[in-house]
């Protein structure tokens, strides 16, 4: 199973860049790894996915190294409206979210 | 263009009960897959259906099922209702086959209906 780990919760301050990293160990070669927003008492929101190397988009970056084996998501410039789960996922079988990281980000 | 919406927002059913959710998926959209979330956790995955046919199951007993019309809209049921089964039920759509296309990973989630069982 391609099973991810993150961290449980993060606290940041507003400016500044946030790094979540998850691990993913057996991911297998065709799949890809997508990022998601969740909100309370709202569905998750898509925010990125990659392959390997880099993917940036409007509101993040997703740093994969060679081995796949971890994924970087990386929030430039935070706010206190950032404050949200975030959850790793890597494609298999079934669609597991895990537990995600709650983010809170502080004034 | 709407959303993924989904109906009822939220239902009070006793214990023994039956429910029954809706799903009305992205225009264009032709998967749908289910997720329970309950509090402090993240989302479980329960169905996906692509064109009707079942293309994915979790862990999750017989006394849920689901289908999916031909407009593509789904419909999420549950029998014999358990205190257990008391959360926030979410509606994904997607444009391809989903969770056995990697690279279609990609969900738009509905707002999701809140059941309490008591």
């Amino acid at each position: 199973l391609a099973k991810t780990t993150q961290p449980i919760s993060m606290d940041s301050y507003e400016g500044q860049e946030v790094n979540i990293t998850c691990s993913h160990n057996n991911i297998a070669t065709n799949d890809y790894i997508t990022w998601y927003q969740q909100f309370p008492s709202q569905g998750p929101r898509f925010i990125i996915q990659g392959y390997k190397t880099k993917v940036t988009n409007e509101v993040a970056s997703l740093f994969i190294p060679a081995d796949r084996k971890s994924s970087t998501l990386s929030l430039p410039r935070v706010s206190l409206s950032d404050t949200a789960v975030y959850y790793c996922l890597a494609r298999d079988d079934k669609i597991i979210f895990g537990k995600g990281t709650r983010l809170h980000i502080l004034p | 263009d709407a959303g993924v919406t989904q109906s009822p927002t939220h239902l009070i059913k006793t214990r023994g009960q039956h429910v029954t959710l809706r799903c009305s998926p992205i225009s264009g959209h032709k998967s749908v897959s289910w997720y329970q979330q309950v509090l402090g956790q993240g989302p479980q995955f329960i169905f996906q259906y692509y064109e009707k046919e079942e293309r994915g199951r979790g862990n999750f007993p017989d006394r849920f099922s689901a289908r999916q019309f031909p407009n593509y809209s789904s419909e999420l049921n549950v029998n014999a209702l358990l205190l257990g089964d008391s959360a926030l039920y979410l509606c994904a759509s997607s444009p391809g086959p989903g969770v056995t296309s990697g690279r279609n990973y990609e969900q738009y989630f509905g707002p999701g209906t809140r059941l309490t069982v008591t």
